[in-house]
């Protein structure tokens, strides 16, 4: 069974910066890219990053761009998002995502539970 | 970059009823890239349908999806009481986009 474990998320200052780890269990790591998804409260969704099976290959949101950087350690089957000058409007529950095959422009077959950044003074 | 719109953004309907969901998008999607998810409060989103027609595993046959080019919808063909959530399109020809949800509600 395919599991996603989100954590990391808290309250940071604004400004500040937090890294989110993603335990992927259930199938070949390496085999698949991944991605994360934001929605800030109350709000739709969307997508913040992608990383591709080897992690050669990443792409960013505008909004995020030069300020979050994600990465994978396919040794130890984890994904992270390390999020760095962060702002108010970067709060938001972030999902870790699967896509069913390895290519960076899918759709996403399964999800963590999220976890939430509070950016807040 | 691809905008989706989704509407209407709130369906009132009953148990039983049909729902039809629209997500239109501001360019032509290759190949039909388009998926749809299901949110439930408190609850991340799940998988419904991809490549705008494909049911995801698991999935009732109430649900299908269609269209191509601009024009995509989800069919709900009756509604169960657990299919009152929050429905998303996403595309996945041009970047990554999602639509801004339509929320299906008790009526």
């Amino acid at each position: 069974e395919v599991q996603l474990l989100d954590s990391g998320g808290g309250l940071v200052q604004p400004g500040g910066s937090l890294r989110l780890s993603c335990a992927a269990s259930g199938f070949t790591f390496n085999s698949y890219a991944m991605s994360w998804v934001r929605q800030a409260p109350g709000k739709g969704l969307e997508w913040v990053s992608v990383i591709s099976g080897s992690g050669g290959s990443t792409y960013y949101a505008d909004s995020v761009k030069g300020r979050f950087t994600i990465y994978r350690d396919n040794s130890k089957n984890t994904l992270y998002l390390q999020m760095n000058s962060l702002r108010a409007e970067d709060t938001a529950v972030y999902y870790c995502v699967k896509a069913p095959e390895n290519v960076v422009k899918y759709y996403y077959d399964h999800w963590g539970q999220g976890t939430l950044v509070t950016v807040s003074s | 970059e691809i905008v989706l719109t989704q509407s209407p953004g709130t369906l009132s309907l009953s148990p039983g009823e049909r729902a039809t969901l629209s997500c239109r998008a501001s360019q032509t999607l290759s190949s039909s890239y388009l998926a749809w998810y299901q949110q439930k409060p408190g609850q991340a989103p799940r998988l419904l349908i991809y490549g705008a027609s494909s049911r995801a595993t698991g999935i009732p046959d109430r649900f299908s999806g269609s269209g191509s080019g601009t024009d995509f919808t989800l069919t709900i063909s009756r509604l169960e009481p657990e299919d009152f959530a929050v429905y998303y399109c996403q595309q996945y020809g041009s970047s990554l986009t999602f639509g801004g949800g339509t929320k299906v509600e008790i009526k």
